[in-house]
């Protein structure tokens, strides 16, 4: 079965340069999440969208937007990159948002901040 | 005080044992409740999920939801060496919520032959 696809797997960039990530859902989800997972932690929610529109957001920096797209993939951008933002990205898909939605993640995008 | 509580672990136990995992959280609002389990640097894999109080079972796996507690349970019967990974809880609020989850910590687990 298709699953959630994220690319690049791995980033690795300098301080106060420019990140892009991407993600493609699931065929026909319709809602995508970002999540940011720093070393030893549990997934933070960021930021979702449900039918190209934003739909929530969590604890996304203003430095970092997202957006989602007519065929359904979402970019992540992120700029004047920080050390502290070295983390796991996970992207996640689901059929519709809320009620009994099943995520299903990525095998998320790797960034490293030099 | 976060909002899901899980115990980090790590766990160690033998193969062939029973395994509980457990998460309290402190949002009665909370509604659907999920488990994830995650291998090193990989993405989490949705492994349970339920909305309701009482038992789900698949295979080997078996979640238990008490929301007068306020306390999730996910149980590992017969578990192999191939289980050894995090276990996140997750959970969602459903209605107006738009599927944000909050996770628990996650426990490690580690099943040795």
């Amino acid at each position: 079965a298709a699953g959630v696809i994220q690319s690049p797997r791995h980033l690795i960039k300098e301080k106060r340069e420019t990140a892009t990530l991407k993600c493609y859902p699931i065929p026909r989800h319709d809602t995508v999440y970002w999540y940011q997972q720093g070393p030893g932690q549990d997934p933070q929610f960021l930021i979702s969208f449900y039918e190209k529109m934003q739909s929530d957001k969590g604890s996304i920096p203003d430095r970092f937007s997202a957006q989602q797209f007519s065929d359904y993939h979402s970019e992540l951008n992120m700029s004047s990159l920080e050390l502290g933002d070295s983390a796991l990205y996970f992207c996640a898909s689901s059929l519709s948002p809320g009620g009994t939605n099943e995520q299903f993640f990525g095998p998320g995008t790797r960034l490293t901040v030099l | 005080q976060k909002e899901v509580e899980q115990d980090p672990g790590p766990l160690s136990v033998p193969e062939g044992a029973i395994v509980s995992l457990n998460c309290t959280y402190s949002n009665s609002a909370f509604q659907y409740f999920m488990w994830y389990r995650q291998y090193s640097r990989k993405g989490p894999e949705l492994l349970m999920y339920t909305y309701s109080s009482g038992n789900k079972e698949d295979g080997r796996f078996t979640a238990q939801v008490d929301k007068s507690s306020k306390y999730i349970s996910l149980f590992i019967r017969d578990s192999q060496p191939s289980d050894s990974a995090t276990y996140l809880c997750a959970i969602n609020a459903g209605g107006t919520s738009y599927g944000k989850l909050t996770f628990g910590q996650g426990t490690i687990l580690t099943v040795h032959p």
